[in-house]
């Protein structure tokens, strides 16, 4: 257990919709990382929260966005949803004090979300 | 385009032997780690080895960085079962991570 939590565990949505993923990182890390696990593209970075701000941005669309809430806990909230959003959704989180990948990420259990 | 690049894609091998897996990268970098997963579930931190170190080991696990050529290695030593997962290196890249594709390892008894 990496003390990373995500909910809900798995999103069966339909095209054209919005969903709300959890997360809530491991207690005393102020990072907070979202990444995408698809068959074709891989595990892409989405974007980092470190203490309420965005600190890095990846591949992340434009109908995606996320925060990072005063309890450090973050949602990742997904637009317009079509068929190739379909993919794992992971969480992790890191004790980052300044910059960006000096430190080891925890990942949480993943989200998996169906779009039909 | 992938900062890290794992190879092989896939690796069989007889529990009890040494699994090498490479990781090549396009830019420089600050430090770079490997990771394991087991299928479907989260990523679990191996080993970090920073740009200004040669070799780092964790008990079986035996992580090298050749800086000049831009590449990294992760020796598993007598494997076992429990090994079976994908491999994957990340390296930073203007401050973002980039995940390689990953290394899908093997153990057969």
């Amino acid at each position: 257990d990496s003390g990373v939590t995500q909910t809900p565990k798995h999103l069966i949505t339909a095209t054209g919709q919005r969903v709300t993923l959890r997360c809530s990182p491991r207690s005393g890390d102020l990072s907070v990382y979202w990444y995408q696990q698809s068959l074709d593209q891989g595990l892409q970075f989405l974007i980092q929260y470190y203490n309420g701000e965005e600190r890095a941005k990846g591949n992340i669309l434009e109908r995606f966005s996320a925060q990072q809430f005063p309890d450090l806990h973050s949602e990742l909230n997904l637009s317009s949803l079509e068929l190739g959003d379909s993919a794992l959704y992971f969480c992790a989180s890191s004790v980052e004090l300044a910059g960006a990948f000096y430190n080891e990420q925890f990942f949480g259990p993943g989200t998996r979300l169906t779009v039909l | 385009s992938q900062q890290g690049e794992e190879d092989p894609q896939a690796l069989s091998i007889q529990e009890g032997e040494n699994a090498t897996m490479n990781c090549s990268y396009k830019t420089s970098i600050n430090n770079l780690q490997w990771y394991r997963q087991n299928s479907g579930r989260g990523l679990v931190h191996l080993i970090l080895i920073r740009s200004n170190e040669r070799e780092k080991h964790s008990g079986r696990l035996r992580v090298t960085l050749d800086t000049s050529k831009k590449s990294s290695s992760l020796l598993i030593t007598a494997s076992r079962a429990a090994d079976t997962a994908s491999y994957f290196c990340a390296t930073d890249r203007d401050d973002k991570i980039i995940f390689g594709k990953g290394t899908r390892l093997h153990i057969l008894p």
